[in-house]
């Protein structure tokens, strides 16, 4: 079947870490995003990426990489530097015709 | 800026009534306002859209309304379902590569 799968679920991380949440999608989409979500503050963009090799900073981008090296695969770095990461992750994908296609989220938890 | 309001943060209605979302969106270039549907633990999924050249869209149970004058749009769900019960997101599209979310209604459907 198409669609976008996340992994892992559950993720714990201890302090200090680096952490990758892959995302891919076999919809053949040029477009992916990458969401944090929190309690009470709906999804907030981290990155999106338009066309591979190219990607752009979202409104919280501080504390995390990605890359676009294959249109299937649009990996997120939690890095050491981001200070507050325990959130719910959710990755899509859209053709451009307006509609996101959601994995079902990688909930990070720091421990 | 940017920015989209989303009412009422927390919604309850007896099974078999009524519920309405609204939303309000600050850019005047926005023309695609889709809905979201996030069951417990799972991403987002599209229930229903509107383009900025129509003023109401409707698919069995679910509406919604555009007053791009006003610059709001709703979700009206009719005799509510225990299925229901989820946190919908209203979006808005100021330009092809954006979407802001509002903050999400968790709409609870009482026995």
């Amino acid at each position: 079947d198409g669609g976008i799968t996340q992994s892992p679920k559950y993720l714990f991380r201890k302090e200090g870490q680096n952490v990758t949440l892959s995302c891919e999608q076999n919809l053949n989409h040029d477009a992916m995003y990458w969401y944090r979500q929190d309690p009470g503050q709906g999804l907030r963009l981290i990155y999106y990426s338009q066309i591979v090799n190219d990607f752009q900073k979202g409104d919280i981008a501080e504390g995390y990489s990605v890359s676009r090296e294959k249109k299937e695969s649009f990996p997120l770095t939690v890095t050491s530097a981001q200070k507050n990461p325990t959130a719910f992750y959710l990755c899509a994908s859209s053709s451009g015709a307006g509609e996101l296609f959601f994995g079902e989220g990688s909930r990070l938890t720091v421990l | 800026g940017e920015n989209v309001e989303q009412h009422p943060s927390t919604l309850s209605v007896q099974e078999g009534d009524s519920a309405v979302i609204k939303c309000t969106y600050s850019d005047s270039a926005s023309n695609y306002f889709p809905w979201y549907k996030q069951e417990l633990g799972k991403g987002p999924q599209l229930i229903i859209d509107i383009r900025s050249n129509v003023g109401e869209k409707k698919d069995q149970r679910i509406a919604v309304t555009l007053n791009k004058t006003a610059k709001h749009f709703s979700l009206h769900i009719t005799e509510t379902q225990p299925e229901d019960s989820a946190v919908y997101f209203c979006a808005a599209t100021p330009r092809d590569d954006k979407i802001i979310f509002g903050k999400g209604t968790r709409l609870h459907i009482l026995p």
